[in-house]
């Protein structure tokens, strides 16, 4: 079994909201990602975690607070977005971070009014 | 940051046609991954690769890990409906915690 989960599939804020997007994969794994994916772009990297710790901010802005309670759930926290915070965000995960396959997740579709 | 040449950034083909991509980089990576994204979804793997030289397939797909390290190729044959979507290359260093993609090739299917 190769799946990852995330809730909700579509999220709409506005930009006073607090909100969290759930990432959840049972493969054991010990390594997740956060991306952001905007339209007809690859995704980017925001957050790695490795083991439980923060191991890579690509300089996401605060407003975005990742957290990761076990080694198998990651939540991504949101406040006081921007409109062009907009965009697909997917999570992932591996084995381990160094030189290994990622599963992605479906992804939440966010959008901020 | 860095990021893979992937070519052709469009495909418009038949039914039933042979697809062929391809990324290239720089610099060597040690692991080179093909994913599959349709619209509003995640990325799905495709294939992985860990070795030069390598070949494999999976059902009519076929990738290989480019023997310089450097680049990669996917091959599809005789496509159908379902394979339209945006393709993706990706690789990465070793050591390296992070993965590199391409920009990207975005199949359409005339039927």
């Amino acid at each position: 079994d190769t799946e990852v989960t995330q809730t909700p599939k579509h999220l709409v804020m506005g930009m006073t909201n607090k909100k969290s997007l759930k990432c959840e994969q049972h493969m054991g794994h010990r390594a997740m990602y956060w991306y952001k994916q905007k339209a007809k772009k690859p995704p980017e990297l925001m957050f790695v975690y490795s083991y439980e710790k923060l191991s890579i901010n690509e300089s996401v802005p605060s407003r975005f607070s990742p957290e990761c309670p076990n080694s198998s759930l990651l939540n991504l926290h949101l406040h006081a977005l921007q409109p062009e915070d907009s965009a697909l965000y997917l999570c992932a995960s591996s084995q381990v971070v160094y030189t290994d396959t990622q599963y992605f997740g479906p992804g939440t579709r966010l959008t901020v009014l | 940051g860095q990021q893979l040449n992937q070519s052709p950034q469009s495909m418009f083909i038949q039914e039933g046609e042979d697809v062929s991509m391809n990324c290239t980089s720089s610099s060597i990576f040690n692991t080179w991954l093909w994913y599959k994204q349709d619209p509003g979804e995640g990325p799905v793997l495709l294939i992985a690769l860990y070795k030069a030289g390598e070949l494999t397939s999976n059902g009519r797909l076929t990738a290989q890990f480019g023997i310089t390290r450097k680049d990669s190729f996917l091959n599809i044959s005789a496509s159908i409906p379902s394979d339209v979507g945006i393709y993706f290359c990706a690789g990465q260093r070793q050591g390296a915690q992070k993965l590199v993609f391409g920009q990207g090739t975005r199949l359409t299917i005339n039927p």
